[in-house]
């Protein structure tokens, strides 16, 4: 069955401290997609990034960048010179042919993220 | 643009009653899911539809049921509500999904079950 966890629970930095929030994630399927959501206080779900199992290239878009690696099953989400509107809960998702025919994800348990000024 | 509206954003029911909660979206998806969010647990699915009229059960369905008549809409209900129901609930919609197509999120209703 298809798991995805987030060790780190909470996370507290300074603003400009880089941030790396991790992902790990257990299927046995060789096609399946990785997700990352941005929940602020405001409580909706913002949709980030997605990437698909046969691209390990690394994403970046502005502060944030993404590190995709095969090997350690991970999928790992960095926030550089982090600022205080990037304080929230941080989930990881996977999507595989597991999932069902909806492909619904399967969340981790998210990691809160708070940067202090 | 709207997106996935969700009504009503707040409520609180007292236990045994029931109550529907709604999902609109004018995006012309085709998948809708149902998802409640738990402190420590991320968000789990309760059930989903891959089309009108067609709905199926999720990881979580016990206690809910739904319906799906009309493409726009999913109705999400509690037939007789328990404390352990108490939770965020989130509506999702995508295209149809071979697991690339990302799921967007409405604000989420809190449903309290005293």
């Amino acid at each position: 069955a298809q798991k995805v966890t987030q060790a780190q629970t909470e996370i507290s930095v300074v603003e400009k401290e880089d941030v790396t929030l991790d992902c790990v994630y257990e299927t046995r399927d060789t096609t399946y997609y990785l997700f990352w959501y941005k929940q602020p206080p405001s409580g909706e779900l913002v949709f980030l990034i997605r990437r698909n199992s046969f691209d390990e290239q690394n994403e970046i878009s502005g502060r944030y960048s993404w590190n995709f690696q095969k090997s350690t099953s991970s999928f790992n989400f960095t926030i550089t010179a982090s600022q205080v509107v990037d304080s929230a809960v941080y989930f990881c998702a996977l999507s595989d042919p597991s999932s069902g025919s909806a492909r619904q994800l399967t969340f981790g348990s998210g990691t809160q993220l708070t940067v202090l000024p | 643009n709207a997106g996935v509206t969700q009504t009503p954003k707040f409520r609180v029911l007292k236990t045994g009653q029931s109550m529907t909660l709604l999902c609109a979206q004018d995006m012309n998806h085709e998948y809708m899911y149902w998802y409640r969010q738990d402190p420590g647990m991320g968000l789990r699915l309760i059930h989903y539809s891959v089309g009108e009229g067609t709905t199926a059960k999720g990881e979580v369905p016990d206690g809910y049921n739904v319906s799906r008549l009309k493409k726009q809409n999913f109705l999400l209900g509690l037939e007789s509500a328990a404390p352990s129901q108490t939770s965020v609930y989130f509506c999702a919609s995508s295209y149809p999904n071979t697991g690339f197509q990302p799921q967007h999120f409405g604000d989420g209703t809190r449903l309290s079950i005293l």
